[in-house]
């Protein structure tokens, strides 16, 4: 969907190197997600956030981290503490009681 | 935690023939079931949702079906296109005041064959 925008498109990440995945919305959504695909795979939610300033971990936190300073931004670290950080990662965003729509999404790969 | 599952992982049509795509769910409480159609590389596109107060909703050539009950529900494509071939997953969640967390299904990878 055209509001919700991340980048970097396609993300390098060296050996023990932390790195952020930008996810920017403009459709006043309260709440934000982020999820991983691996391929052949669904998705799987890492992090959600339902409030500015609240957050709550998914099935698959480990190794990640993530803020809401703003309703409009909810920036996900990978950590070097993720072994197994490749994967297509995707942000998404929703109106309260309404369906979730996703942005283009972020591939991860490891150098 | 909800536990959806998806079946089957490929599905191979012709054109013009309908595909059928099914799903289980495990928490009924679950109230909502969306459906997202992916193309390759591309993001996720809700195609058609269903909350738990329908049993049935048409868009088109597309179809859900929901048993609350057995807990599953099923995606419906009539006349088959080329255009129709990507993943498709399913998903449930149970939606409150704040937004839903989604469980997906593994995926379908739907081709349609001329």
């Amino acid at each position: 969907d055209g509001g919700i925008t991340q980048s970097p498109k396609y993300l390098f990440r060296k050996e023990g190197q932390n790195v952020t995945l930008s996810c920017e919305q403009n459709l006043n959504h309260d709440a934000m997600y982020w999820y991983r695909q691996d391929p052949g795979q669904g998705l799987r939610l890492i992090y959600y956030s339902q409030i500015v300033n609240d957050f709550q971990k998914g099935d698959i936190a480990e190794g990640y981290s993530v803020s809401r300073e703003k309703k409009e931004s909810f920036p996900l670290t990978v950590t070097s503490a993720q072994k197994n950080p490749t994967a297509f990662y995707l942000c998404a965003s929703s109106l309260q009681l309404a369906p979730q729509h996703f942005g283009d999404g972020t591939r991860l790969s490891i150098l | 935690g909800e536990n959806v599952e998806q079946h089957p992982s490929t599905l191979s049509v012709q054109e013009g023939d309908s595909a059928v795509i099914k799903c289980t769910y495990s928490d009924s409480a679950s109230n909502y079931f969306p459906w997202y159609k992916q193309e390759l590389g591309k993001r996720p596109q809700l195609i058609i949702d269903i909350r738990s107060n329908v049993g049935e909703k048409k868009d088109q050539r597309i179809a859900v079906t929901l048993n609350k009950t057995a807990k599953h529900f099923s995606l419906h494509i009539t006349e088959t296109q080329p255009e129709d071939s990507a993943v498709y997953f399913c998903a449930a969640s149970t939606i409150t005041g704040g937004g839903n967390k989604l469980t997906f299904g593994t995926g379908t990878q739907l081709k349609v064959e001329l």
